[in-house]
């Protein structure tokens, strides 16, 4: 089965960095996704690693390291916007992507 | 329209009733999707649909019947649902393919669905 693990809730200050953390043991590896989905809303995608490294996009990064099963998303200079649930995914196949519960992150003034 | 429409947004219904949840998407793509999201669990695929035919079908019980008439449109007919059922229903829809942007899903807003 796929497992897929990340912290329930975060808290940080506005203009501070955090970083959520995602650990995976998948059948099989074909990327991961972060998508961001605020409350009653519709998830959306924020960045894709299939490679080792880090992808950066903005204020939001993605790390992955394959063979540790790891992977993070760092976020910049954060904004009250930000207040969001943060949902780690691995796709182990053609269509198939597996999510973590996703990390609920509260950006405080 | 652009991207994932989904309807109807609330849905409340008996045990007994049937209904049917609605998805369009207006990107051209050739992938959709129906996941189900329950509080504090991981979201749960449920069915895909490739090019109209259905190629992953995740134990879903019967009493979730999807339907995929082209590849725009995506339905999921719902029978003699139980409470446990009551959950978001998320449709999104991707393109598949090769590239970084390829397989990225887009998601509608969902489907709120209570049962009595």
């Amino acid at each position: 089965g796929q497992n897929i693990d990340q912290p329930t809730e975060m808290t940080a200050t506005e203009g501070a960095i955090v970083q959520i953390n995602c650990t995976y043991q998948t059948s099989g590896f074909n990327g991961l996704f972060w998508y961001q989905q605020h409350a009653g809303e519709a998830p959306t995608f924020l960045s894709y690693n299939v490679l080792d490294g880090l992808e950066e996009k903005g204020r939001f990064s993605s790390f992955l390291s394959r063979s540790k099963g790891y992977s993070y998303l760092l976020l910049k200079e954060l904004q009250m916007k930000d207040s969001a649930s943060y949902l780690c995914a691995v796709r182990d196949g053609d269509y198939k992507l597996s999510f973590g519960a996703g990390t609920t992150v509260t950006v405080r003034a | 329209e652009t991207g994932v429409t989904q309807t109807p947004r609330h849905l409340v219904m008996g045990m007994t009733n049937k209904k049917s949840l609605k998805c369009e998407q207006h990107l051209g793509h050739n992938a959709m999707y129906w996941y189900k999201q329950s509080a504090k669990k991981p979201l749960e695929l449920m069915f895909v649909y490739s090019l109209e035919e259905r190629v992953e079908n995740n134990s879903v019980p019967s009493r979730f019947s999807p339907e995929c008439p082209n590849s725009s449109h995506l339905f999921l007919h719902l029978h003699t649902l139980q409470p446990e059922d009551s959950a978001l229903y998320l449709c999104a829809s991707s393109q598949s393919g090769e590239g970084s942007g390829a397989n990225v899903l887009t998601f509608g807003a969902g489907s709120r669905l209570t049962v009595l």
